[in-house]
């Protein structure tokens, strides 16, 4: 079974720049996730997919942040801009029950 | 509203136990253990539902004390491979709100 797809893998821009990523979650699993990982800290929940219909963006600065998961499956976070504290590791996750997730390998972003 | 873990960081030899604890301030649903190597992606290991649940398989085993909102990780004569970060992720009763836990620095050496 294939796991979680992320991509890209790594993103070097500079402060004021947009961004995008991509993640393609386990076939059938209906809960997806973004998390932001700070190097040293666990990872923070930004947003939280049932289906195509969030269910919680309490933690997604709105402002600048935005997700959208069309059909159901894949799903897009964008930053716009970019600041310097963007910097992290952002991870995508499925799961099937809504308990356990399955992490794709994560995207480290570098903000310059 | 972050579970805090303690230790934040432990070194072991070959072999050795170790215990780690994770404790919420709020009231808890469900607590989930997961473990993650250096530049990878958190692997999950065990989610505990019931109060006074203990689970386990192989050296790795947790339980879950849900009158103090607390949950250990027992890790029994441990192997190379144990090293990485660990993290306890709660589940309130509330809401779907799930909160990952501070993290501890397991390192097993020879």
């Amino acid at each position: 079974e294939a796991g979680v797809a992320q991509s890209p893998r790594y993103k070097i821009i500079e402060k004021r720049q947009s961004v995008a990523f991509w993640c393609n979650p386990i076939s059938g699993h209906a809960t997806l996730y973004w998390y932001q990982q700070i190097l040293g800290q666990g990872p923070k929940l930004l947003i939280q997919f049932q289906n195509n219909g969030v269910v919680d963006d309490s933690q997604l600065p709105k402002d600048r942040f935005s997700a959208e998961r069309l059909k159901g499956v894949d799903s897009t976070l964008k930053i716009q801009p970019a600041k310097l504290e963007d910097s992290a590791v952002y991870l995508c996750a499925s799961s099937l029950s809504g308990r356990d997730k399955f992490f794709g390998p994560g995207t480290r972003l570098t903000v310059l | 509203q972050q579970p805090v873990q303690s230790p934040q960081a432990v070194i072991l030899r070959e072999g050795e136990d170790a215990v780690i604890n994770c404790s919420s301030s709020k009231a808890l649903y469900s607590v989930h253990w997961y473990r993650q190597k250096h530049g990878e992606a958190p692997v999950f290991l065990m989610i505990l539902l019931k109060g006074g649940e203990q689970k386990g398989h192989d050296k790795i085993s947790a339980s879950f004390n849900e009158k103090k909102q607390q949950s250990s990780l027992y890790l029994t004569a441990s192997q190379l491979s144990y090293s990485g970060t660990y993290f306890c992720g709660t589940e309130g009763r509330t809401g779907n709100q799930f909160y990952f836990g501070t993290g501890t620095s397991l390192t097993v050496i020879p």
